[in-house]
């Protein structure tokens, strides 16, 4: 079983719509989640941190489910921009854990 | 600041050619990781320090070296290239503390061509 996996969509969706992408990790230790950006044939830039009792920013929720070792994205009201592909990254708890992303999941935003 | 510089942006390299990529960072970061991404996937973790003189394997580090002589420097070896290696390679880094939540940040990527 992979670390980190995502549905690689891709997801295409219309211009407003809400759209959620969820992803798995198996290391039950897993302290520190993250979505990235990545547009295409650039490099992966964060969007958002992932805390314990969910986050906001703007249009986009991040929450996190320990008990069933998943973190969600939602989307709300989607732009255009958004077409982009998103990354799930996790860490461990020890300074000596490595940084693992998942594979991404594309999504596309149609006018 | 300048981040994470990797250079060069583009090679291209015969069959059995060596390379190295560079990577640098100005940030004091004590993380510093290599990943490759093939087109259309994800990101495949080759390998990665989490200190000078630190080095580990990570998912896919057949084919490559790396060393971590400085806390700036992290280069990426490629001996004997193969078609296979043929990817993007993107240099990361990030500080760790032991309480942190921590940021990669990432560099704009080498795009190699395996011919």
């Amino acid at each position: 079983r992979k670390e980190v996996e995502q549905d690689p969509g891709p997801f295409n969706v219309p211009e407003g719509a809400t759209v959620a992408f969820n992803c798995t990790y198996s290391n039950s230790a897993s302290q520190s989640f993250f979505w990235y950006r990545q547009d295409c044939r650039k490099e992966p830039k964060l969007l958002m941190s992932v805390y314990s009792s969910g986050n906001e920013d703007g249009r986009f929720t991040a929450q996190l489910n320990r008990a069933s070792q998943y973190i969600s994205l939602l989307i709300r009201d989607s732009k255009l921009s958004d077409s982009a592909t998103y990354l799930c990254v996790v860490k461990g708890y020890s300074s000596a854990s490595k940084i693992i992303f998942g594979s991404g999941t594309r999504l596309s935003i149609r006018p | 600041n300048a981040g994470v510089t990797q250079t060069p942006k583009f090679r291209i390299l015969k069959i059995g050619q060596s390379m190295t990529l560079q990577c640098t960072q100005d940030m004091n970061h004590n993380y510093m990781y290599w990943y490759r991404q093939d087109p259309g996937m994800g990101l495949k973790l080759i390998y990665y320090s989490v200190g000078a003189g630190i080095t580990d394997k990570g998912e896919v580090p057949n084919g490559y070296n790396v060393s971590r002589s400085t806390t700036e420097d992290f280069p990426l070896r490629l001996e004997l290239a193969a078609p296979s290696q043929t990817s993007v390679y993107f240099c990361a880094s990030s500080y760790v503390g032991v309480f942190s939540n921590t940021e990669a940040f990432f560099g704009q990527g080498t795009r190699l061509t395996v011919v």
